[in-house]
């Protein structure tokens, strides 16, 4: 069976100090990934999707970046935190096969940046 | 731009009544349509889902409702029970894959 993995489950970090929050995934191949931000009180927000080692999609502008160096790792970076970049981040998986894409999420990460 | 909107925030049913919580969305090219539920600092899980050739979905106590020509899903709990208390979130995707969420009902099942 398939399982995702997120790390650190929290974090606490200074604003301007630097940011890797790491995904990874068991029990399939080339699965398309996703970092999503969920916000107090709001909904989820998808951040970056990828469809292959090396593919990275941005859905919005922002001070994060997203990489994929394996075909079952995400990272999510950033150089500098800001305050804003507080939230529960979440990775998910799904299979690459067009019209049943159901996403599968990992713990998440809570992160708060002081 | 909020392609997918859950316009209530939260909702509050007796247990062993029926829940019914809504979606619209603005995208005719979605065609699949999910909800997850989520529990405070966990990730969301997946609970039932339709594609947009169907217009019901059954798994056990819950049901999902798609009417095309609205633009509107909605997730049938019955019976509600305590444990189904949690936020339920609506979900959609067309042929790229990628998702939208709505904002998310917080679901209050009283015993």
């Amino acid at each position: 069976s398939q399982t995702i993995h997120q790390w650190p489950a929290t974090l606490v970090q200074p604003v301007g100090s630097p940011l890797s929050l790491e995904c990874t995934v068991e029990g399939t191949s080339n699965p398309n990934l996703y970092w999503y931000r969920q916000a107090a009180g709001r909904g989820l927000q998808l951040l970056f999707y990828s469809v292959g080692i090396g593919q990275i999609s941005s859905e919005v502008p922002q001070n994060l970046s997203a990489s994929r160096p394996q075909d079952r790792q995400f990272i999510l970076s950033s150089k500098k935190l800001l305050l804003s970049d507080s939230g529960f981040y979440l990775c998910a998986w799904s299979k690459r096969t067009v019209g049943t894409d159901t996403q599968y999420f990992g713990p998440g990460t809570r992160l708060t940046v002081l | 731009d909020q392609q997918v909107k859950q316009n209530s925030p939260s909702l509050s049913v007796q247990e062993g009544r029926i829940s019914i919580l809504n979606c619209d969305y603005t995208n005719s090219m979605f065609d699949y349509f999910l909800w997850y539920k989520k529990y405070p600092a966990e990730g969301p899980t997946f609970l039932i889902s339709i594609s947009s050739i169907k217009d019901k979905n059954e798994d056990g106590r819950f049901t999902v409702f798609l009417n095309k020509s609205a633009k509107h899903l909605s997730l049938h709990i019955v019976p509600s029970q305590p444990g189904d208390s949690a936020v339920y979130f609506c979900a959609a995707s067309g042929w790229r894959g990628d998702m939208r969420f709505g904002a998310g009902t917080r679901l209050t099942v009283k015993p």
